[in-house]
């Protein structure tokens, strides 16, 4: 068990829905990272929070937005769905030591669009 | 774009095999090369994080190396075992990217 949270676990909606994932970083962690697994693809990087504030941003599209609160916790929402956003959406979280921290992995939420 | 690079896709080996894959990624602006292992139905799980230049780590029967200055790492493998069955990842932080960029992974499977 990594420590890091992420809800739900599993999710099926349809195009045009809106979702919110959710993850809980491990206990003493300031910082949330976002990955998305398509089929075929590596993890992809979508963006990275530290104690509150956006730090990275990687290839995240418009239609998905995300954000940390006070008590750390990270959401991603992802609207206006599309067949290609179904994925398995990792969070991580580590002590936000810049490149030399290593990361600590949820199970992921995997998204089914229909 | 740091694009990170990992080869073979995949690996079948035979139980006791001694194995190893590379990692190769832009040398310019090196930062930081991480080792993770993904079991099925699980999530990916650190092995080894790396910064210098001819660094060498070494868990259990899993080692690795690093060449920053042309740009690759190994990771090995002695004697493999059923439960070392996974993707391997490595990722890289560097460049510009301010981001931790993986590489598509070396599926490794071994046979009893």
């Amino acid at each position: 068990d990594s420590g890091v949270t992420q809800t739900p676990k599993h999710l099926i909606t349809a195009t045009g829905q809106r979702v919110t994932l959710r993850c809980s970083p491990r206990s003493g962690d300031l910082s949330v990272y976002w990955y998305q697994q398509s089929l075929d693809q590596g993890l992809q990087f979508l963006i990275q929070y530290y104690n509150g504030e956006e730090r990275a941003k990687g290839n995240i599209l418009e239609r998905f937005s995300a954000q940390q609160f006070p008590d750390l916790h990270s959401e991603l929402n992802l609207s206006s769905l599309e067949l290609g956003d179904s994925a398995l959406y990792f969070c991580a979280s580590n002590d936000g030591r810049v490149g030399t921290g290593e990361l600590f992995f949820g199970e992921g939420s995997r998204l089914t669009v229909l | 774009i740091l694009n990170v690079e990992q080869s073979p896709q995949s690996l079948h080996v035979q139980e006791g095999d001694s194995t190893n894959f590379t990692c190769s990624f832009p040398s310019s602006n090196f930062y930081a090369l991480h080792w993770y292992r993904w079991e099925t139905a699980k999530s990916p799980e650190a092995l080894f994080v790396m910064t210098l230049n001819g660094d060498e780590k070494k868990k259990g029967r899993i080692s690795a190396t690093l060449n920053t200055k042309e740009g690759y790492s190994y990771l090995y493998i002695k004697g493999s075992q059923p439960e070392d069955s996974a993707t391997y990842l490595c990722a890289c932080y560097g460049g510009s990217q301010g981001n931790l960029i993986f590489g598509k992974g070396t599926k490794l499977s071994v046979k009893p």
